[in-house]
């Protein structure tokens, strides 16, 4: 799977947009980009992902270059419970395969976002 | 939405001991669970992948013998630490995957915190 890099760390402002930047230079064809993201202490949540197109969810959107080398999630109206290390990784996805590699989640270093009030 | 559980969310055990850590999918049956760990400001280690009813899968680095995993069912898979010492305090994390179109959703657990005294 295709290597991530993102800044380590941001600060945002509480109530403004966060927009979270993530390079993707070796992106295969194939590869989805996800997003994760890790309060302090708790497992990891799932927040969005996408192949080619912009996707947006109840939590966040996702804006995915033309390229596709890079990609930048977006939380629209950031609270201080945003406060967290969001990961942006790449994975292949095994269509009609169940197949353990193909499942694999690597997670590089993340971005600590801190919201302030 | 899915949800994974781990028992127990915290641990503390003398050196020298064993500890097991329960992971279950508790509404879905989950055709892989992988186990994380994770250091203090680090990222996410994955450790091993594990399919029911056959031997787990390690990444390199990773002693089998020491880390033994148990995947006895769709809903539930166990991490055994034994013979425990201080270098294995860390945060553990599980995730079990399950097939969501052409490729393989992963929900994680909250965490088991062992420290080893």
């Amino acid at each position: 799977d295709a290597k991530t890099t993102q800044p380590p760390s941001m600060d945002c402002a509480e109530g403004r947009a966060a927009n979270l930047p993530c390079n993707h230079s070796t992106i295969s064809g194939n590869e989805y980009v996800y997003w994760y993201r890790q309060i302090h202490s708790q497992g990891p949540q799932y927040i969005i992902h996408g192949l080619k197109n912009n996707e947006t969810n109840e939590m966040a959107s996702l804006i995915i270059t033309e390229d596709r080398k890079s990609s930048t999630l977006i939380l629209p109206h950031a609270t201080l419970r945003d406060t967290a290390v969001y990961y942006c990784i790449v994975r292949v996805a095994r269509k009609g395969v169940i197949k353990a590699a193909g499942n694999k989640l690597t997670f590089g270093g993340g971005t600590r976002v801190l919201v302030k009030p | 939405g899915a949800v994974v559980s781990q028992h127990p969310s915290r641990v503390i055990c003398k050196s020298g001991t064993s500890v097991k850590i329960e992971c279950r999918s508790l509404d879905f049956q989950a055709t892989t669970m992988f186990w994380y760990r994770q250091f203090p400001k680090q990222s996410l280690m994955l450790m091993a992948t594990s399919n029911e009813g056959s031997k787990a899968t390690y990444e390199q680095g990773v002693e089998k013998d020491k880390f033994l995993i148990n995947h006895a069912s769709l809903t539930l898979s166990t991490l055994t630490v034994t013979s425990a010492h201080p270098e294995d305090s860390s945060f553990y994390i599980c995730s079990a995957s399950r097939p969501s179109g052409d490729y393989n959703e992963q929900f994680f657990g909250p965490g088991t915190r062992l420290t080893v005294l």
